[in-house]
């Protein structure tokens, strides 16, 4: 099975700040990675899908890259709402994993 | 409004069964697949289960398999998740979840989950 390994796990930030999430594959993902934010006592929210495409209606200030391996989340200019934990999901392989999550925090 | 409402959660003795519910409404649920995913408290997430759109085919994590099943009935445009022989660390808040395509997961290029419910409790506990 394909493992994901998110860094780092808590972040502190302020609004304003540019921040970036990295996943890490233990193989090749071959850019099958999506991004979710869950705010505290909600579900999940797909915010990227094949490593780099904007889900429809979510803010220009995300993106995604990256290949193989290794891919980032990046926030360019964090809001007050943003602050919530991010999971990378890969979809490579069975079975589909989650990464074990980025705690983003009000620094 | 796309909407994925679970039903079902409550609190089940070890070895007991629960089934889950999950109706879809805003969009032609039998066209679409289907997933349900869990997180303990306090955890991060974890894929349980997914069936196409005409149920032909299924998966199952490790973790849940021979002990749970899901089933769907497109007519009812509704997704279930049979859990059985239920173990402590089966306790989680369980969301039911779309993918923006009717056929097997692994077969194209979209791979991912679009849709979410806000999801339904499950403890385990005696």
């Amino acid at each position: 099975d394909i493992q994901l390994t998110q860094s780092p796990s808590f972040l502190s930030a302020s609004v304003g700040d540019r921040v970036t999430i990295t996943c890490r594959a233990s193989q090749g993902i071959s850019n099958y990675l999506a991004w979710y934010q869950q705010r505290p006592g909600k579900a999940p929210e797909l915010l990227i899908y094949a490593a780099s495409t904007l889900q429809v209606g979510v803010p220009t200030r995300f993106s995604g890259s990256g290949s193989g391996t290794e891919y980032t989340l990046t926030i360019g200019s964090l809001q007050p709402e943003d602050f919530a934990t991010y999971y990378c999901q890969q979809g490579n392989s069975h079975p589909p994993a989650f990464g074990q999550g980025t705690k983003l925090e009000i620094k | 409004e796309v909407q994925l409402v679970e039903s079902g959660g409550g609190l089940v003795r070890p070895g007991g069964s629960l089934r889950l519910s999950c109706v879809a409404s805003g969009f032609t649920f039998s066209s679409y697949s289907m997933h349900w995913v869990r997180q303990a408290p306090g955890k991060g997430l974890e894929w349980l289960s997914f069936i196409t759109s005409s149920s032909s085919t299924v998966y199952y994590a490790d973790s849940v398999q021979g002990r749970f099943t899901i089933s769907r009935d497109n007519a009812k445009k509704s997704l279930h998740l049979q859990m059985n022989s239920l173990r402590d660390e089966d306790t989680a808040v369980y969301y039911c979840a779309r993918t923006p395509v009717s056929y097997d997961f692994w077969s194209g290029p979209t791979r991912h989950l679009d849709v979410w419910g806000q999801g339904t409790t499950v403890t385990v506990s005696s």
